[in-house]
């Protein structure tokens, strides 16, 4: 089935300074990747829509300057959070699709996400 | 952004117990989704509804797809311990590579 890395999958930084997570299709191409942002006891909240080669879409109320994305081959797309602040501590999800592995998984496999903890 | 609301919020039951979840929107959708998500990891999906009245089972799960495409729900029978988990139901619009919306989940304690 389709599988998708993320990495890493802990993390603790200190405030002020910027965190790369990776989230990778191993053995599909993704041609759109979507990453959610979960609090404790929460639902997954979608923070923004990449799409191979193009520029992100952001949810309403997300900086994406804050939170840039880069979506640069079918098979990563990286999420930096950029001069992380105590209150961007959260469990960060990455899933990613593939129109042609419908049936099986409906082309939406999620990462196992990325716990950030800034100090 | 916009949310599915999910009930119960939480469950504690007996090994051996069958359980219902439902989830509903305001706004219709033409895909439903029931996902398990444990601690620490990314959710896993159980099951997919694609059209409206479509009732799948999956093992011990059944879900169906609401007739006014608005609501779903999710039966588990004969629950065992690795049940245990965060249920979420998630909606879509138009298919593949379109956003999908989380409900509010279900937190599910199995006791033996």
């Amino acid at each position: 089935g389709a599988v998708v890395s993320q990495h890493p999958s802990r993390v603790i930084c200190k405030s002020g300074t910027s965190v790369k997570i990776e989230c990778r299709s191993l053995d599909f191409q993704a041609t759109t990747m979507f990453w959610y942002r979960q609090f404790p006891k929460q639902s997954l909240m979608l923070m923004a829509t990449s799409n191979e080669g193009s520029k992100a879409t952001y949810e309403q109320g997300v900086e994406k300057d804050k939170f840039l994305i880069n979506h640069a081959s079918l098979t990563l797309s990286t999420l930096t959070v950029t001069s992380a602040h105590p209150e961007d501590s959260s469990f960060y999800i990455c899933s990613a699709t593939d129109s042609f592995i419908l049936g099986e998984t409906y082309g939406y496999t999620f990462g196992s996400g990325t716990r950030l903890t800034v100090v | 952004g916009q949310q599915l609301n999910q009930s119960p919020q939480s469950m504690f039951i007996q090994e051996g117990e069958d359980v219902s979840m439902n989830c509903t929107s305001s706004s219709i959708f033409n895909t439903w989704l029931w996902y398990k998500q444990e601690p620490g990891e990314g959710p896993v999906l159980l099951i997919a509804l694609y059209k409206a009245g479509e009732l799948t089972s999956n093992g011990r799960l059944t879900a169906q797809f609401g007739i006014t495409r608005k609501d779903s729900f999710l039966n588990i029978s004969a629950s065992i311990p690795s049940d245990v988990g965060i249920y979420f139901c998630a909606g879509s619009l138009t298919g593949t590579a379109s956003k999908l919306t989380f409900g509010t989940g279900t937190r599910l304690q199995v006791t033996l």
